[in-house]
């Protein structure tokens, strides 16, 4: 079964500069999840999906953050204007459905260096 | 108060040492605790599983849950170089898969 794919696995952007990310979950996955994880921390969430709908963005910086799920399949995350402190690792995660203790697997994310 | 509490420092043992990692948090709520492990360079990958109290075990891994306490454990037996990652404890609430990350433990197995 093949794993959550992303892409790009590495990017270095200035700031005020866009950037966007690409996941692919898991097929028959229905619930895909973004993650921001700076060094030395763990991953924080910063939108959960249902299908194309959005369950939970309420830790997205939505003045410069943005993410779709157009088809219920892919997804892409995009920051317009980047800031220093959004060099981090972004990760994105699926899982069957969105009920308690559905495992989350994780693709092997985007490092993002903003300088 | 964070709601999950892991103490960040790196920890070396020797191969076959026992390693002891645990977690705090302050959500009387949480119902799933889960841990993670990530090698360098690579998302978390799921470990050990346990839903509300008790203890979980799965060959060399040890799970401990003490909702009383507010505190989770995790132990592995036999330590191996290849157990080298960085061991992260995550939860969830009954109702909602949103996962509460600690920051995560850097485990070194020295051969």
């Amino acid at each position: 079964e093949a794993g959550v794919a992303q892409s790009p696995r590495y990017k270095i952007i200035e700031k005020r500069q866009s950037v966007a990310f690409w996941c692919n979950p898991i097929s028959g996955h229905a619930t895909l999840y973004w993650y921001q994880q700076i060094l030395g921390q763990g991953p924080k969430l910063l939108i959960q999906f249902q299908n194309n709908g959005v369950v939970d963005d309420s830790q997205l910086p939505k003045d410069r953050f943005s993410a779709e799920r157009l088809k219920g399949v892919d997804s892409t995350l995009k920051i317009q204007p980047a800031k220093l402190e959004d060099s981090a690792v972004y990760l994105c995660a699926s899982s069957p459905g969105p009920q308690s203790g559905d495992t989350q697997y994780f693709g092997p994310g985007t490092r993002l260096t903003v300088l | 108060q964070k709601e999950v509490e892991q103490d960040p420092g790196p920890l070396s043992v020797p191969e076959g040492a026992i390693v002891s990692l645990n977690c705090t948090y302050s959500n009387s709520a949480f119902q799933y605790f889960m841990w993670y492990r990530q090698y360098s360079r690579k998302g978390p990958e799921l470990l050990m599983y346990t839903y509300s109290s008790g203890n979980k075990e799965d060959g060399r891994f040890t799970a401990q849950v003490d909702k009383s306490s507010k505190y989770i454990s995790l132990f592995i037996r036999d330590s191996q170089p290849s157990d080298s990652a960085t061991y992260l404890c995550a939860m969830s609430l009954y109702g909602n898969n949103r996962l509460a990350f600690g920051k995560g433990n850097q485990v070194v197995v020295i051969p």
